[in-house]
């Protein structure tokens, strides 16, 4: 069974400033995608990125990007020059490759950015 | 472009009735998820289905809990005779086919039914 672990259930960071988010997983597939989703007190699911793990480039997206190490079965999310607005609940998450892509998520880390 | 649509947003039942709860895919979506989400947790896979078809409903409660996505019209999740620990968000997300133009296994979510059981 696969696992996705985040270790950190809740973190604060000031305005304008950098957060890593850590996630860790575990499976046997060799070839999956990761994602980031971010859920404001809105509720919504957002995606803020995805990985592809057969890649060995870092995705980036704006001010996201990620640090992926699949050796290490690790995947955190870098915030850069923090708002107010990422203010959210976010979680990683890994698809079931082989049994129907459903996605297994951590349990969420809670990220507060102070002004 | 219309996303994954859900209503009702917010539901209340009382112990032992019904919820019906409703997912329009991303229009050209076949593929179709519903998870869980208690309160202050992650969510949790329920159901994964097609057109007409229950593909992996291994994280459904095996009683009072069904999933339906008929060839016409939105997919269903339905709980019948609801008790409190029912009391959740309900997120249904949508894929398109694997393999199909563009596609990266990303599933798009909708904004969730919050369901209250008195």
């Amino acid at each position: 069974a696969q696992t996705v672990t985040q270790s950190q259930p809740e973190m604060s960071v000031q305005e304008a400033e950098t957060v890593t988010l850590s996630c860790t997983y575990d499976t046997s597939e060799n070839n999956y995608y990761l994602f980031w989703y971010k859920q404001p007190p809105s509720r919504q699911m957002i995606l803020v990125i995805r990985q592809e793990a057969y890649k060995q480039q870092n995705a980036t997206e704006n001010r996201f990007s990620v640090n992926f190490q699949k050796a290490a079965k690790s995947f955190s999310l870098k915030i850069s020059d923090s708002q107010l607005g990422d203010t959210a609940m976010y979680f990683c998450a890994f698809p079931a490759w082989d049994a129907g892509n459903m996605l297994t998520f951590g349990g969420g880390t809670r990220l507060m950015v102070k002004p | 472009n219309a996303g994954v649509m859900q209503n009702p947003r917010h539901l209340v039942r009382r112990r032992g009735q019904e919820a019906r709860l409703r997912c329009s895919p991303v229009k050209g979506h076949s593929h179709v998820y519903w998870y869980r989400q208690l309160p202050e947790e992650g969510l949790k896979f329920m159901v994964y289905l097609q057109k007409e078809n229950i593909i992996d409903e291994s994280g459904m409660p095996k009683e009072r809990f069904s999933a339906e996505f008929p060839k016409e019209g939105p997919s269903i999740l339905r709980i019948q005779q609801v008790v409190r620990g029912d009391s959740a968000a309900y997120f249904c997300a949508s894929s398109p086919p694997r393999g199909s133009p563009g596609s990266t296994d990303t599933q798009y979510f909708g904004p969730g039914t919050r369901l209250t059981v008195l």
